[in-house]
């Protein structure tokens, strides 16, 4: 299994709404990451998980609340969101906390209203 | 920090002809310069990566060179074909945060028939 899984693939979530977008891999990966990509632009890194232990908060707003449950899985938490927050939101995993290459995951398409 | 610049934003070749794809990077210290492709509405996936003790990748249609000195690395795809049409993003890893991969603005090619 070469695939890194996100659900749900679309979500449209009110501003006062608690939502979790999820994440999976099965390549024994120790490093995980969320990104955020916003139409036509690169991926934004949002955090970064090196065995299981989070490594790099890229200064992101508390609304955005990650957590990484075991070596597999990776959840990004969401509270209060904003519309500017709405993007593509990505889930990467790689072998380790290194210059790797980065399986990324299809993807959660959100949209904050 | 580092800081990735990709040229040009946009670019339109001939079925068959060859596309070049340009990336300067800031920090001497980066030594992983990995280049992705994201189809539209899809996952970005690594097409080719060099690293900064090798001056060149081949893969089939695709290659990529490194000139440390000047600080910058290109993308080369030979023979195009309808499905090379995508955006490609380059991307440089500094030393000092491995696993900080830093894109450029991204490259959208279209083939025409």
């Amino acid at each position: 299994d070469t695939e890194v899984t996100q659900t749900p693939k679309h979500l449209v979530m009110g501003m006062t709404n608690k939502k979790s977008l999820k994440c999976e891999q099965h390549m024994g990966h120790r490093a995980m990451y969320w990104y955020k990509q916003k139409a036509k632009k690169p991926p934004e890194l949002m955090f970064v998980y090196s065995y299981e232990k989070l490594s790099i908060n890229e200064s992101v707003p508390s609304r955005f609340s990650p957590e990484c449950p075991n070596s597999s899985l990776l959840n990004l938490h969401l509270h209060a969101l904003q519309p500017e927050d709405s993007a593509l939101y990505l889930c990467a995993s790689s072998r380790q906390e290194m210059g790797e290459k980065l399986f990324f995951g299809s993807g959660t398409q959100l949209s904050v209203l | 920090g580092e800081n990735v610049e990709q040229h040009p934003s946009t670019l339109s070749v001939q079925e068959g002809d060859s596309a070049v794809i340009k990336c300067t990077y800031s920090d001497s210290a980066s030594n992983y310069f990995p280049w992705y492709k994201q189809e539209l509405g899809k996952r970005p996936q690594l097409i080719i990566d060099i690293r900064s003790n090798v001056g060149e990748k081949k893969d089939q249609r695709i290659a990529v060179t490194l000139n440390k000195t000047a600080k910058h690395f290109s993308l080369h795809i030979t023979e195009t074909q309808p499905e090379d049409s995508a955006v490609y993003f380059c991307a440089a890893t500094p030393y000092s945060s491995a696993s900080k991969i830093i894109f450029g603005s991204g490259t959208r090619l279209s083939i025409r028939p």
